[in-house]
């Protein structure tokens, strides 16, 4: 069993609408989880983090967390083009080294 | 400010040479992180150092791969005897202290002839 799951996608929405992305992971002893955006080619850039249960926002992003169900969860709102790319869910373990899902492929329609 | 940078961006290499992947984390980062990406799949853990020594080398896949931070600054990742299969972006990140956010260099792709 993967540590940290994703839908694949890809995940096609017009633009303007809301995108919205799930993880799931399976060591109930983690603490810190992140999202990160990766483009084609580039490197990982992260956009939200969340430890505490509840909902975080920051701009058109909010990221939702639920220890007791294992889930994360992403909400990008108003859906730009430029938000087409590879998002990333990584749950911290031991306080250090993160464990990755392998992504989510997002394409804003025009 | 500057972020985290890594050496070469690309480098192409025959099966059985020697290679050295340079990271220059954020300044004033104590935590260094590498990872591994294959295609299509999420950064694997390799390694980690919190100040120069490694606190944690438990995803370095074999003792082929090595890495080291001398003055707990710069880190170099070294891979003896290239295999094809280690044809990767490796990935260095850096962090103020650990469990916090990570910060992601532009990576090194590697190929392995």
């Amino acid at each position: 069993q993967k540590e940290v799951e994703q839908n694949s996608g890809p995940l096609s929405v017009p633009e303007g609408a809301i995108a919205s992305l799930n993880c799931t992971y399976s060591d109930r002893g983690s603490q810190s989880f992140f999202w990160y955006r990766q483009y084609s080619g580039k490197s990982p850039e992260l956009i939200m983090f969340i430890y505490s249960n509840g909902d975080k926002e920051d701009g058109r992003f909010t990221a939702q967390l639920n220890k007791a169900s294992q889930y994360v969860s992403l909400l990008i709102r108003d859906s730009q083009p430029s938000d087409s790319a590879t998002y990333l869910c990584a749950v911290g373990s031991n306080d250090y080294k993160l464990s990755f899902g392998a992504g989510t492929t997002v394409t804003v329609r025009a | 400010g500057a972020g985290v940078s890594q050496t070469p961006s690309n480098k192409v290499t025959e099966k059985g040479k020697y290679v050295e992947l340079r990271c220059d984390p954020i300044s004033g980062h104590t935590a260094l992180y590498w990872y591994r990406q294959s295609l299509g799949q999420g950064p694997e853990f390799l390694i980690y150092f919190q100040g120069t020594g490694a606190a944690d080398d438990s995803g370095l896949p074999n003792d082929r791969f090595f890495a080291v931070r001398p003055e707990g600054s710069v880190s170099t990742l070294k891979i003896q005897r290239t295999e094809r299969g280690d044809s990767a972006v490796y990935l260095c990140a850096s962090s103020f202290r650990p469990a916090e956010a990570q910060y992601f260099g532009p990576g090194t792709r590697l190929l392995v002839l």
